[in-house]
């Protein structure tokens, strides 16, 4: 099984709907993250959240929100989806446990989006 | 604001080929600086870099870091189709939030 699971991997909606992606993980890390990507955009970060009790806007926050349920769990939730949010999607975590942090991301496979 | 430029965005190599991949930063505080391969699915880590001039090397694929002069290069030796992808190049910086570059798509022709 994946360290880090997102739920769904492609999902059509229509503009307006409510749509959540959820995202967990098995690698015990603290900080996860939700990214989106575009064609030629490389990937842009959404919300991050270094704890349970502790989350943050990324550059690209407008339209989306999130909720950190535990520890190993992080959804990202389009209230009301729009077509420029066709993107795919990405969550990915990362390990700050003694002062060891260096950056490095583990990411989920990626949930593609399609909002007509 | 952080940021990170990679150049060039695209290229198109044949099978053999040496190609370089350039990354340069602007980021408070600079912690390291990362590459991943993207294929068709997540990206896959390739390096971290945090020194200057020490490179890390994997196979065909190495890459330095310079901090001076802030920026990185990645480079693949004798090319093969399945280095085709995008390759991504990420900083991180005072906050411990990665800020990722458009990526390089580099395409490898039989």
């Amino acid at each position: 099984d994946a360290d880090v699971t997102q739920t769904p991997r492609n999902r059509i909606t229509k503009t307006g709907k409510r749509i959540m992606l959820e995202c967990s993980q098995t690698k015990g890390h603290d900080r996860m993250y939700w990214y989106r990507q575009d064609p030629g955009l490389g990937l842009r970060l959404i919300y991050y959240s270094f704890d349970v009790k502790d989350i943050n806007k990324g550059e690209i926050s407008d339209g989306y929100s999130v909720s950190r349920q535990a520890q190993a769990k992080f959804s990202l939730s389009l209230e009301s989806a729009i077509p420029n949010q066709t993107a795919l999607y990405f969550c990915a975590t990362s390990d700050f446990s003694a002062g060891t942090y260096t950056g490095e991301l583990f990411f989920g496979e990626g949930s593609r989006l399609t909002v007509l | 604001e952080d940021k990170v430029v990679q150049s060039p965005l695209s290229l198109v190599v044949h099978e053999g080929d040496t190609v370089t991949l350039n990354c340069s930063y602007e980021v408070t505080n600079f912690r390291s600086l990362l590459w991943y391969k993207q294929e068709k699915k997540a990206p896959t880590f390739l390096f971290m870099l945090t020194s200057s001039g020490i490179e890390k090397k994997s196979g065909r694929l190495s890459s330095i870091l310079d901090k001076k002069e802030l920026f990185s290069i990645l480079n693949i030796t004798a090319t093969q189709t399945g280095d085709s992808a995008i390759y991504l190049c990420a900083v991180a910086g005072a906050n411990s939030k990665l800020t990722f570059g458009k990526g390089i798509t580099l395409s490898v022709r039989p």
